[in-house]
């Protein structure tokens, strides 16, 4: 069975533009969680989408967004982009199953934004 | 204080010895543990999960949590250089909102 996969692997963006990451689950997972991670904050959780629902969002400016489609792969998108928000971008799919909370994460996007 | 905090590395030890990594978290609604390897410039990778007090043996790893001390750790037994990782420990209240530490970075010495 294929892993996570998200797209594009790498982006250099400058401040001010907006940028759009996308994630595709493991197929049959229907929840996806986005997460940042930098150096200096560690891995924060972003948002996380179930059967096209935001169903749970962490502490981000309203400058992040997500959506998830009906095949269950999710977008996330950035507007305004400071330099702050280069970080390596990992989404992460669950089966969401009864009981079952394990989250499996893709490679990630690496943002540079400049 | 954080709501997850493990403790600081890094932590090397020498081929063929138990490498121990603890985790404690402050959420005491936390219901589900789970421990991630990151090996440098990749993503982190899901090893273990354990969701009720006590052991979890899976090969080398064991899982062990105590609910009511809010403590979780990992032991490698057997380490190998391939081991050489940060390890993550990450705590949800069953939610898909995963807490994580700061990592400890662990080296196996040949």
């Amino acid at each position: 069975k294929a892993g996570v996969t998200q797209t594009p692997r790498y982006l250099i963006k400058t401040r001010g533009q907006q940028v759009t990451l996308s994630c595709s689950p493991i197929s049959g997972h229907r929840s996806v969680s986005w997460y940042q991670q930098t150096p200096g904050q560690g891995l924060q959780f972003l948002f996380e989408y179930f059967s096209e629902t935001q169903r749970n969002k962490g502490n981000f400016p309203g400058r992040f967004s997500g959506r998830q489609f009906s095949n269950s792969r999710s977008e996330m998108n950035v507007s305004t982009l400071e330099l702050g928000d280069s970080a390596l971008y990992l989404c992460a799919s669950s089966h969401s199953g009864a009981g079952n909370y394990e989250q499996y994460f893709g490679p990630g996007t690496r943002l540079t934004v400049t | 204080q954080k709501e997850v905090e493990q403790n600081s590395g890094p932590l090397s030890v020498p081929e063929g010895a138990i490498a121990s990594l603890n985790c404690t978290y402050s959420d005491r609604g936390s219901q589900s543990f789970f421990w991630y390897r990151q090996y440098s410039g990749k993503s982190p990778e899901l090893i273990m999960s354990i969701y009720s007090n006590g052991d979890k043996e899976d090969g080398r790893f064991t899982a062990q949590l105590n609910k009511a001390s809010q403590y979780v750790s990992l032991l490698i037994r057997d380490s190998q250089p391939s081991d050489s990782a940060t390890y993550l420990c990450a705590v949800s209240r069953n939610d898909y909102k995963l807490s994580f530490g700061a990592g400890t970075t662990v080296t196996v010495r040949a």
